[in-house]
């Protein structure tokens, strides 16, 4: 069954160091998004990004945070200056068109010291 | 605002003893209602969407239920491999993206044998 896939599974950074995480969406899907778990915390939505541009993003979504999709495969998020706040699970996901389900890796544990 | 809201926050069982987890929702104008389950340390994997009350979906030993207020996702005679959390989220009233979903903090089900 398709999956979605994240790299790495752990980072670990110092603050104010730029981190980029990396996610490989279902190859059909056409809609791509950033959550969020900080631990013990409920999921969060960060960022969606259909059409090769943002559709929608979250007030944690500052100017600190950028998406990318470089090619036909790859979808990033970047933290350009990591806070000790940033410290979570991020999580990528995907659907395909309509009211279909959102698709979720299993994360990037990010750590900032 | 949109609220998703989840009961017990913690759940303990004996292996075959049936439950109920309840995710009660106040979003207006519900576009769909979505089960999830995760394992320690991984991301959410789908397992059901509601999209009108009086709908059912089953799959093994769940069947999720919706109200007009509420779902439930009924477990019948569990094993220890049910054991995970089970998260409840619906896609934001009003937003562009289908896909910004609120999330429910979750109800840890423990399945012992």
């Amino acid at each position: 069954e398709p999956e979605v896939t994240q790299t790495p599974s752990h980072q670990v950074t110092q603050m104010g160091q730029e981190v980029i995480l990396r996610c490989v969406p279902i190859s059909n899907h056409l809609y791509f998004y950033w959550y969020r778990q900080i631990l013990g915390q409920k999921v969060e939505f960060l960022v969606s990004f259909y059409n090769n541009e943002i559709s929608e993003k979250s007030e944690i979504f500052d100017d600190q945070f950028s998406v990318e999709r470089p090619d036909g495969s790859n979808f990033t998020l970047k933290i350009r200056s990591t806070k000790l706040e940033d410290s979570a699970m991020y999580f990528c996901a995907s659907r395909d068109r309509g009211h279909s389900p959102l698709h979720f890796g299993n994360g990037t544990r990010l750590t900032v010291t | 605002e949109d609220q998703v809201t989840q009961s017990p926050e913690a759940l303990r069982l004996q292996e075959g003893e049936s439950s109920s987890l309840n995710c009660s929702y106040t979003v207006s104008g519900l576009r769909g209602l979505f089960w999830y389950r995760q394992d320690p340390g991984k991301g959410p994997e789908f397992l059901f969407t509601l999209y009108s009350a009086g709908e059912e979906k089953e799959k093994e030993r769940l069947k999720a239920t919706l109200t007009k207020k509420e779902s439930f996702l009924h477990i019948t005679a569990p094993k220890p491999e049910d054991s995970a959390t089970y998260l409840c989220a619906a896609p934001n009233a009003g937003g562009t993206s289908y896909g910004k979903l609120t999330f429910g903090q979750g109800t840890i089900l423990t399945v012992h044998p």
